[in-house]
């Protein structure tokens, strides 16, 4: 079974604009990471952000999370038509065992 | 360094049939998993292993699929007798463990006819 559940399930946006998306999950987590998923192919590691931390940059990249709401957010900032891409959060849960959401499809029109 | 190997990259079997993926994770990464994406969802984990041993292969279908990671190295995911839902693609990763997130190989594109 899924874990998270992503919102939106997809999104459209214009080159140059942010880009949020949200994530919450069910149980307790070491970790909370984020992944991109080109169409067709492997999934890219983007950023973890450790359960005690509140908020983590990455060059275009900025990750919040609340364990009390037991939520995330992915922020991308000045979005590129590359950025097209589905995206997905997972959650390290106890035992090292990684959890995905359902994600969310981002397309960046140019 | 190279990154997680998987083969073959695209397959194409009848249902009943059997097939097997192969994956050889980053070396020195102890924590191998293989999951399953079926078009439109998020990856679900099927097998968990550390070095040569299952951790977790909760969601893992037994009657029809395998695992096994022999020597504690590369794995190999085998599905016997194939269904038509089984057609997804797969995705195998390793981890090093502790903070530095999972590297997922390209996967293999399994279609059911």
């Amino acid at each position: 079974s899924q874990q998270g559940e992503e919102d939106p399930q997809a999104l459209s946006i214009q080159e140059g604009e942010n880009a949020t998306m949200n994530c919450s999950y069910k149980t307790s987590i070491n970790n909370l990471q984020w992944y991109r998923q080109n169409s067709g192919r492997g999934l890219v590691h983007l950023i973890l952000i450790r359960s005690n931390e509140r908020e983590k940059h990455s060059g275009r990249l900025r990750v919040t999370l609340d364990t009390s709401k037991k939520s995330s957010s992915l922020l991308i900032t000045a979005s590129r038509a590359a950025d097209t891409a589905s995206y997905f959060c997972a959650t390290e849960q106890y035992g090292n065992k990684l959890v995905f959401g359902a994600g969310t499809i981002l397309r960046v029109k140019s | 360094e190279a990154g997680v190997a998987q083969s073959p990259r695209y397959k194409i079997i009848e249902k009943r049939q059997s097939v097997a993926f192969w994956c050889n994770p980053i070396s020195g990464h102890a924590t191998l998993y293989w999951y399953q994406q079926i078009l439109g969802q998020g990856p679900k984990l099927l097998i968990q292993f550390q070095n040569n041993g299952v951790v977790d292969d909760s969601q893992l279908p037994k009657d029809r699929f395998s695992a096994e990671r022999l020597k504690g190295v590369d794995s190999t995911l085998k599905i016997q007798p194939a269904k038509l839902e089984d057609s997804a693609v797969y995705l195998c990763a390793s981890s090093y463990g502790g903070l530095y997130g999972y590297t997922f190989g390209s996967g293999t594109r399994l279609t059911v006819v």
